[in-house]
C-alpha cells in the first residue's frame, strides 16, 4: 500500500539558511501533520492542515511556515535556521478511510542537520 | 510534567517472555489513544488503537482505563523483532483537527 512520502530524506544546511521540506500524503488522505523529533526526544506536534486550511498549530517557531496545496501535498518552510533546528521532521497523514481521522500514518522523515 | 508519561526502560527480556508497558495521561480531554512502535532513526508506526473495552491483535493486547487515566500494552511470546521503542500516544481534539501527544517511549530489548 502507498505510504506517506517525504523529501528530501536528508538535508544539510548552514546556520541562517532556509530549507523546504515536502510531504506527499497517502492517496485520498486530506489531512497532513508535521512533527519535529529532536535527538533522544519524542515527536512534538508543529502544525496541521485539513483541506488546504491550517487546522491546528503547536510548537512551531515563527521562523517556520507551512502550507497544503490543492493536490494535498504539504511543504514546511524553515528560515534563519539555527543549530537547534537539527532534528527529524516527520509528516503524517490521515483521512476518511478505515480508522478515520484519528489514525495518523507517518512518513519516513527528513533528517535536517544544521551546521 | 508531560501530558503522557511512560517508564523509559529499557526492558530487557528473553525471547518468549511476556512483557507489559504502562502509561498514564493527565489531560482528561484526550479522546483517543494509541500505541506506536518506533525503531531507531525510523518513523513511528501505528501498532494499535486502544479502547476501553480492550483490544487484542495477535500477541499484542492493549487496554484503556479512563477512570485511572491509564493505558497498558501487553506483548506475549516476545520475538527478537519486537525490540524497539514503544510510544504511548494520546490524541487531543484541536480547534479543527487532531494532534498527537507522545509519551517519552519505553525501550524494549528482546534477547535470544
Amino acid at each position: 500500500a502507498a505510504g506517506v512520502i517525504q523529501s528530501p530524506r536528508h538535508l544539510i544546511k548552514e546556520k541562517r539558511e532556509t530549507a523546504t521540506l515536502k510531504c506527499y500524503p497517502i492517496p485520498r488522505h486530506d489531512t497532513v501533520y508535521w512533527y519535529q523529533q529532536g535527538p533522544g526526544q519524542d515527536p512534538q506536534f508543529l502544525i496541521s492542515f485539513y483541506e488546504k486550511m491550517q487546522s491546528d498549530k503547536g510548537s512551531i517557531p515563527d521562523r517556520f511556515s507551512a502550507q497544503q496545496f490543492s493536490d494535498y501535498h504539504s511543504e514546511l518552510n524553515m528560515s534563519s535556521l539555527e543549530l537547534g533546528d537539527s532534528a527529524l521532521y516527520f509528516c503524517a497523514s490521515s483521512g476518511r478511510l478505515a480508522g478515520g481521522y484519528n489514525e495518523q500514518f507517518f512518513g519516513p522523515g527528513t533528517r535536517l542537520t544544521v551546521l | 510534567r508531560k501530558e503522557v508519561e511512560q517508564d523509559p526502560g529499557p526492558f530487557n527480556v528473553p525471547e518468549g517472555a511476556t512483557v507489559a508497558f504502562n502509561c498514564t495521561y493527565s489531560n482528561s480531554a484526550s479522546q483517543s489513544f494509541f500505541w506506536y512502535r518506533q525503531d531507531c532513526r525510523k518513523e513511528p508506526k501505528l501498532l494499535m488503537s486502544v479502547y476501553s473495552s480492550g483490544n487484542e491483535d495477535g500477541r499484542f493486547t492493549a487496554q484503556l482505563n479512563r477512570a485511572s487515566q491509564y493505558i497498558s500494552l501487553l506483548i506475549r511470546d516476545s520475538k527478537l523483532s519486537d525490540s524497539a521503542t514503544y510510544l504511548c500516544v494520546a490524541l487531543k481534539d484541536g480547534n479543527a483537527g487532531n494532534m498527537l501527544t507522545f509519551g517519552g517511549g519505553t525501550r524494549l530489548m528482546v534477547k535470544p
